[in-house]
């Protein structure tokens, strides 16, 4: 069974806006990773926070951690059309297990 | 530096019919990863190799076999192929364990008829 699960499925935004995606897990983890895949290509590692950090920050990307809720979320401030991409969480504990993503469209 | 490099790209195959996915990396890690991709399903793991000369499965190891042949390269086995193995093909590689972030490549698109 999936590990991570994010939620929305799918998000539209406009242009300038922020955009939060959500992921929840089952298990403990060591850390939660988040990557982004562009349309047919592979995915690129955006973020990684450990089981023991609350918030991280990396250019326009926030990421929060809550362990007591399982459940981590993406924040992409300011977003442009070249943030249009498949967004996954990844949590890391004995095995490694992907989330099943969030669309999201930023219309310029 | 290439990266993470797959072959094939593409690959239509009729059912029960045999191939190998090659996947090599430049980059010196130790552990690498062969995922499938199904729509709405996420990445699966299906085997991972923690270092040269182990391997170990996934989440979804059936069907398919691996080889850790040195330390840039692991590929990707299906015996007889079947329709349910319709999927993308990633393969990914990291720093040893599975704590550190994994680079991708490109992936392999099979179609099994």
């Amino acid at each position: 069974s999936q590990q991570g699960e994010e939620d929305p499925q799918a998000l539209s935004i406009q242009e300038g806006e922020n955009a939060t995606m959500n992921c929840s897990y089952k298990t403990s983890i060591n850390n939660l990773q988040w990557y982004r895949q562009n349309s047919g290509r592979g995915l690129v590692h955006l973020i990684l926070i450990r089981s023991n950090e609350r918030e991280k920050h990396s250019g326009r990307l926030r990421v929060t951690l809550d362990t007591s809720k399982k459940s981590s979320s993406l924040l992409i401030t300011a977003s442009r059309a070249a943030d249009t991409a498949s967004y996954f969480c990844a949590t890391s504990g004995n095995q490694f297990y992907f989330g099943t993503g969030t669309s999201l469209t930023v219309i310029p | 530096n290439a990266g993470v490099t797959q072959t094939p790209k593409f690959q239509v195959l009729k059912t029960g019919q045999s191939m190998t996915l090659q996947c090599a990396q430049d980059m010196n890690h130790n552990s690498m990863y062969w995922y499938r991709q199904d729509p709405g399903m996420g990445l699966r793991l299906i085997y991972y190799s923690a270092s040269e000369g182990t391997t170990d499965k996934g989440e979804v190891p059936n069907g398919y076999n691996v080889s850790r042949l040195n330390k840039r390269e692991f590929s990707l086995r299906l015996e007889s192929a079947a329709p349910s193995q319709t999927s993308v093909y990633f393969c990914a590689s990291s720093e040893t364990g599975r704590i550190y972030e994994q680079y991708f490549g490109p992936g392999t698109r099979l179609t099994v008829t």
